[in-house]
């Protein structure tokens, strides 16, 4: 089993420009989330996912959009990147409240 | 909404040294309590978990942690760390819900 995955590794992109981030589970999980990781500030849920087609916001939704069509996959979107949002995305997946289990993360730097 | 604090920003320790590290949250009810282990460039990886049962929890690299209810803790230690436990520590709580609340973390650094 690959666990979670995701794609791109390291992204740059400048002000206002658009990029989806992918994330894939293998494990048949229902839940999924987006994290964001800043130093000094943890991880901040962006939104998550209890299931395929339905998603919500967490602490952080703002500027961020997210999609749930299949149930192994969960897009994260920035519609119009600001340099406020250059961070390390974290995806993650969990079996109803269980632990959850996280990707490899997205480094990116908005210029 | 809960709350979980790390009291320790940045632990420096020689190897073979015990480790003790705080991690106390804020909610009245029933939690699922984690530790998470984060190397350096790497994602974070599940140490150990509570659900129920024995307040004292075993994880993987010779961890532990003991929850205790009345003082809303779950410290994590270890009797002996190795440079290879550099990294940073990650406390979380869920509460009631599919949702677990990160504390900001505390780094480890290991002397040899």
């Amino acid at each position: 089993n690959a666990g979670v995955t995701q794609t791109p590794k390291f992204r740059v992109l400048k002000t206002g420009q658009s990029m989806t981030l992918l994330c894939a589970q293998d494990m048949n999980h229902e839940y999924m989330y987006w994290y964001r990781q800043d130093p000094g500030m943890g991880l901040r849920l962006i939104h998550y996912s209890v299931g395929e087609g339905t998603t919500a916001k967490g602490e952080v939704p703002d500027g961020y959009n997210v999609s749930r069509l299949k149930k192994q996959n969960f897009l994260l979107g920035l519609e119009s990147a600001a340099p406020s949002q250059t961070s390390v995305y974290f995806c993650a997946s969990s079996f109803q409240t269980r632990a959850q289990y996280f990707g490899p993360g997205t480094r990116l730097t908005v210029l | 909404a809960q709350s979980v604090s790390q009291h320790n920003h940045h632990v420096i320790l020689s190897e073979a040294a015990s480790l003790e590290l705080g991690c106390n949250y804020s909610y009245g009810g029933t939690v699922n309590l984690f530790w998470y282990v984060q190397y350096p460039g790497q994602h974070l990886q599940l140490l150990l978990k509570y659900f129920s049962g024995d307040p004292l929890v075993k994880g993987i690299k010779g961890f532990e942690a003991e929850f205790i209810k009345s003082k809303f803790s779950f410290n994590l230690r270890k009797p002996s760390v190795q440079w290879s436990d550099t990294a940073e520590y990650f406390c979380a709580v869920g509460a009631g819900s599919y949702q677990l609340t990160f504390g900001k973390g505390t780094k480890l650094s290991v002397i040899p």
